[in-house]
């Protein structure tokens, strides 16, 4: 199964960009991208996808390199609430998910 | 709202108790997923299935067993509780009718065994 990897944990302060960076250089033609975040005492949530272009929803955008080895989670101005663990994964063609142990983001007032 | 319940928020069991961990969930999903959470090691996947009375193994298997009798319905079973299964566990249902395959996860249930 291609594997991602994420650095442990970032910091960021309010109301200022955050760029979450993701590795996946094993990754096949057929994999998507998706992001995943998780809140204290939560569930993971779902928060975007793609396959080879860039993406942009309500919560975040993602950009994915040109060879897709890598991407990238943007998200746009970090409020104390975007404080979570940021899960990158790549989901096959049998659909199965692997998490891995993501970002811990903390946002700073 | 896809709803995705779990019959517990906290539970304390001994060694050697039979545990079951039952996940429900409201949007008539395929397929549902037992993982745990440790710190540092992320959601480990333990079991999933893709149907009723289908299961198939995940990552960390050993010491579990599952149920899917109705689609709503996942269990997780816990044979002989050890104290290494101490964890977080999360359930989670997802749909394959459309993209993006989302998976909706449940609150989780914090088993302590002592």
């Amino acid at each position: 199964d291609a594997k991602t990897t994420q650095p442990n944990s970032m910091e960021s302060n309010e109301e200022e960009p955050v760029h979450l960076p993701c590795n996946h250089s094993t990754i096949s033609g057929t994999d998507y991208i998706h992001w995943y975040r998780q809140l204290p005492s939560q569930g993971p949530e779902y928060v975007i996808h793609g396959l080879t272009s860039n993406v942009n929803n309500r919560m975040a955008s993602l950009a994915i390199a040109e060879d897709r080895k890598s991407s990238t989670l943007i998200l746009h101005r970090a409020t104390l609430r975007d404080a979570a663990v940021y899960y990158c994964i790549l989901r096959s063609n049998n659909n199965d998910m692997r998490f891995g142990a993501g970002t811990r983001l903390t946002v700073k007032p | 709202d896809v709803k995705v319940t779990q019959s517990s928020r906290y539970l304390v069991k001994r060694t050697g108790e039979k545990v079951f961990l039952e996940c429900v969930q409201d949007m008539d999903h395929e397929n549902m997923f037992w993982y745990r959470q440790d710190p540092g090691l992320g959601l480990r996947l333990i079991y999933f299935s893709y149907d009723v009375k289908m299961k198939e193994k995940g990552d960390i298997p050993e010491g579990y067993s599952v149920s899917r009798e109705k689609k709503e319905r996942f269990s997780l079973i816990l044979e002989s509780a050890s104290t290494n299964q101490t964890s977080m566990y999360l359930c989670a249902s997802r749909g394959m009718t459309s993209v993006p395959y989302e998976q909706y996860f449940g609150p989780g249930t914090r088993l302590t065994v002592t």
